[in-house]
């Protein structure tokens, strides 16, 4: 079982602010690393897939950056507005398979 | 566009019931996924077919069956379902490894 974890497990910001977390995924047999968002009562709807070291990809005001070679990835939220509320999760492919490992998930709220 | 189409939206069965839960997709994808979403525990991959006629356990695949009836269809089966299969079930596609997950909209089980 591969460990892929996220952090904080939930954060609360005011809207407007700046926000970023972190997906940690083993560093060895990276094949791919996605993001999802995921809004309550919905299905999780895909943001972002990572393939290599130093990608960077956007999306409005979400961004994403990969490090493959120490094993973490960061998702951004530039000036967080209440729909952005949802929770975020990361997933990782390894070059073994064609599963996708998720992570526990990050959960925003952003209040008005 | 349906999507990813899972059925039904809810069940409530007894212990040691069966059933069998239906996912299509018209977005033409090679790989379905079913995975299971439990508190704190993000999602979990219990079987996947990465090509019409070829199927594989993921993370938790015990108690469960899959089969890929053609490109468009993949259902789960219970055998004889159990209080710790109480979940909710989502079922995914995908074209391609480097391509990103589409979701249905979930089937939430409940096994008295």
């Amino acid at each position: 079982i591969l460990n892929v974890e996220q952090s904080p497990q939930s954060l609360h910001v005011q809207e407007g602010d700046s926000t970023n977390f972190t997906c940690s995924f083993p560093s060895s047999n990276f094949y791919a690393l996605h993001w999802y968002r995921w809004e309550t009562a919905k299905s999780p709807e895909a943001l972002f897939v990572m393939t290599l070291n130093g990608d960077e990809k956007k999306k409005g005001r979400i961004s994403a950056t990969l490090n493959t070679k120490e094993g973490y990835s960061y998702l951004y939220i530039k000036g967080s507005q209440p729909e952005d509320s949802a929770t975020y999760l990361c997933a990782f492919m390894n070059n073994a398979g064609n599963m996708l490992t998720f992570g526990g998930g990050t959960r925003l709220m952003v209040k008005p | 566009n349906a999507g990813v189409t899972q059925t039904p939206k809810f069940q409530v069965l007894k212990t040691g019931q069966s059933m069998t839960l239906q996912c299509a997709q018209d977005m033409n994808h090679n790989s379905m996924y079913w995975y299971r979403q439990d508190p704190g525990m993000g999602l979990r991959l219990i079987y996947y077919s990465a090509s019409e006629g070829t199927t594989d356990k993921g993370e938790v695949p015990n108690g469960y069956n899959v089969s890929r009836l053609n490109k468009r269809e993949f259902s789960l089966r219970l055998e004889s379902a159990a209080p710790s299969q109480t979940s909710v079930y989502f079922c995914a596609g995908a074209g391609g490894f480097y391509q990103p997950q589409h979701f249905g909209d979930g089937t939430r089980l409940s096994i008295l």
